[in-house]
Order: C-alpha cells, then sequence, then structure tokens
C-alpha cells in the first residue's frame, strides 16, 4: 500500500509563498492525492484533489492563492500571498483499492 | 450545503463499546462512499474504516478489523461504526468523511467533506 512522507513543519512570512510536499512512496508515483488543512481546533477542510500530472481541483470556497503541482513522486501544495488564518496543519491523503492512507501532516508557521 | 454531525462519543472503560453515529444531509446519501477517520489528541490523522454506497464493501484499518464495525442506513442518512474492545489508544477524536466516489474500487477518491467530529476517550 503508498505511504506519504511530509514534512513535520515549515514558516513563511505573511504576504510571501510557501511550497509544502507530500511524497509518494516507491512504485505509488502515479497516485492522485488530496490535500486537507486543519486550523488549530477545527475540522479538517478538504482543498483540492491533485493528479500525478499537475492537473488539480479545488474544493468549493478554496481561494486562488491555493494550487497544485506534481513532479514524480512529489505533490506539491503552494499557498500565495500567505494569510495569518492559513497558518494550519495540511495533511495529503491517497487511497486504494482497500486502504486509505493519510501523511503525518506538515505544520505551517505563519511568521 | 453538505453537513455531516457525529454524535455518541463518550468516556468508556478499556474493554467497553460505544457506537457513533453521523447524520448526513445535503447530498444523494445513498449515492457515495463514506469512512471514518480518527485523531488521537495532538496526533495527525489515521483512517479506521470505510463502506461503499449500498454497503456492499467495507474496509477497515489493521489497527480496528475484527473490534470495528462500520454500517449505514440510508433510508435515515446515516452512518455508523461500532467500536467494540477498546483500548486506550482508540483515544481520539473521531471525524465522519464523505468520499467523492460510490464505489471503494480504486479506493473511492478523495475525502471531499468532514464532519466536527466527536470525542472518545478510553480509560478507567
Amino acid at each position: 500500500q503508498p505511504v506519504l512522507t511530509q514534512s513535520s513543519s515549515a514558516s513563511a512570512s505573511l504576504g510571501s509563498s510557501v511550497k509544502l510536499t507530500c511524497t509518494l512512496s516507491s512504485g505509488h508515483n502515479y497516485y492522485i492525492i488530496a490535500w486537507h488543512q486543519q486550523q488549530p481546533g477545527k475540522a479538517p477542510r478538504y482543498l483540492m484533489k491533485l493528479e500525478g500530472s499537475g492537473s488539480y481541483n479545488k474544493g468549493s470556497g478554496v481561494p486562488d492563492r491555493f494550487s497544485g503541482s506534481s513532479s514524480g513522486a512529489d505533490r506539491y501544495l503552494t499557498i500565495s500571498n500567505l494569510q495569518s488564518d492559513d497558518e494550519a496543519d495540511y495533511y495529503c491523503e491517497t487511497w486504494d483499492s482497500n486502504t486509505r492512507v493519510f501523511g503525518g501532516g506538515t505544520k505551517l508557521t505563519v511568521l | 450545503e453538505v453537513q455531516l454531525l457525529e454524535s455518541g462519543g463518550d468516556l468508556v472503560q478499556p474493554g467497553g463499546s460505544l457506537r457513533l453515529s453521523c447524520a448526513a444531509s445535503g447530498f444523494t446519501f445513498s449515492s457515495y462512499a463514506m469512512s471514518w477517520v480518527r485523531q488521537a489528541p495532538g496526533k495527525g490523522l489515521e483512517w479506521v474504516s470505510a463502506i461503499s454506497d449500498s454497503a456492499g464493501s467495507t474496509y477497515y484499518a489493521d489497527s480496528v478489523r475484527g473490534r470495528f464495525t462500520i454500517s449505514r442506513d440510508n433510508s435515515k442518512n446515516t452512518l455508523y461504526v461500532q467500536m467494540n474492545s477498546l483500548r486506550a489508544e482508540d483515544t481520539a477524536v473521531y471525524y465522519c468523511a464523505k468520499v467523492v466516489g460510490a464505489t471503494l474500487v480504486l479506493g473511492g477518491g478523495a475525502t471531499d467533506y468532514w464532519g466536527q467530529g466527536t470525542l472518545v476517550t478510553v480509560s478507567s
């Protein structure tokens, strides 16, 4: 089954951009993933589905500042013009025939 | 508007049982697969179980297989999970989640909606 690896933390300044990475395990680099945001004390929120081609589809109401891209086994979430409420945990998710998998999450700090 | 409302979380002793419910609205519940995801205090998300639209297919994480049973009542737009032989490590917020697809063939697709969660605490 696939394994998703994420850096535990990231930081960037208010108004800048940040690129978060989710890496698929060997042999799974064609898998589609999803990105989710979890603000402190809240439930997760679906951001987008991201394919290996780099094509992505965002969820309802997700700002244009959020975008996705891919390279090999890596799936990226880029947040532009960082706002204070972008400070959150970001999780990637993928799925297979009899399982669903989450990455360990990246805690984003907005400086 | 899609809404998922979990209930049933409680404090339970080790070895005990609990049933969680998730009331769904705002979409055709019977047309989508559903899942349960949990989050232990201070930890990341962990997938627990998934069920297809017609309940014909069910899947479980190794950590709960044989102890948890997922089910659904499409006439009541409600998802359930029966949790038996509970352990301290089952302590978590349990989220109900909607899956993009109907079946679980090739996994069923992304989770596109989440509930607010219900807290299960297993402690003596």
